[in-house]
């Protein structure tokens, strides 16, 4: 089955970029996602990629891909107070729209 | 309405009792979808409906739970007899239509305690 992976913590200083990392399994993943919780709230999707691309960039996010090792990230550049929050990747592929998520990563941003 | 809306927001629940959950998808969207989170913060997906009918329902654990969403009315999910194991976060989420090009927008979870 689908395994999505990432570390559980992150600390970044305001101002500094931040790298979230996550690996999968299931080669026949078709879109990435990267969502956000804040706490007590549900899931915000920030951005996805199509398993065709190797970059995308909206504004402070960068979502790189690399295929072959099945490895996605996550960059948030500036990093501020606001992006304190668990960042999780998710997979989804053709014929199971189901999303499978990683184990979420804890960023936490020091002043 | 314009968020997808989960009630109540806390449930607590005595071991062997029932726990029903609902969820309002966004009006003009088709597919419900049912996540539960475990305490360490992972998802697990649970079931998707295509308007009333199930469209996947691989996740559900084959006893005590169920759900629905009939016409004209929140959908519901039912855990029969619950277990602690069953403590955890039940998001909702609902998207236009089933593609990877239709966002999934979760609703703020009912957090589920069984004693």
């Amino acid at each position: 089955g689908e395994d999505v992976e990432q570390s559980l913590f992150l600390s970044v200083r305001e101002g500094d970029s931040s790298v979230i990392n996550c690996t999968y399994t299931d080669s026949s993943s078709t879109y990435l996602y990267w969502y956000k919780q804040e706490p007590g709230a549900g899931l915000q999707l920030l951005t996805y990629i199509f398993s065709n691309m190797d970059m995308k960039q909206d504004q402070r996010l960068t979502v790189l891909l690399n295929k072959k090792d099945k490895h996605l990230s996550l960059r948030i550049a500036d990093t501020q107070t606001g992006d304190s929050a668990i960042y999780f990747c998710a997979e989804a592929n053709f014929g199971n729209e189901k999303l499978t998520f990683g184990t979420g990563t804890r960023l936490t941003i020091i002043p | 309405g314009e968020e997808v809306a989960q009630t109540p927001k806390h449930l607590v629940r005595g071991e062997g009792q029932k726990a029903k959950l609902y969820c309002a998808p966004i009006k003009g969207h088709s597919y419900v979808f049912w996540y539960q989170q475990v305490l360490k913060n992972e998802f697990k997906f649970l079931i998707s409906f295509q308007n009333e009918n199930v469209f996947d329902e691989t996740g559900m654990p084959k006893e005590r739970f169920s759900a629905k969403c009939l016409p004209n009315s929140p959908c519901s999910l039912e855990i029969q007899a619950t277990k602690l194991e069953d403590s955890a976060v039940y998001f909702c989420a609902s998207s236009h239509a089933a593609g990877l090009f239709d966002e999934q927008f979760f609703g703020p979870g009912t957090r589920l305690t069984v004693l």
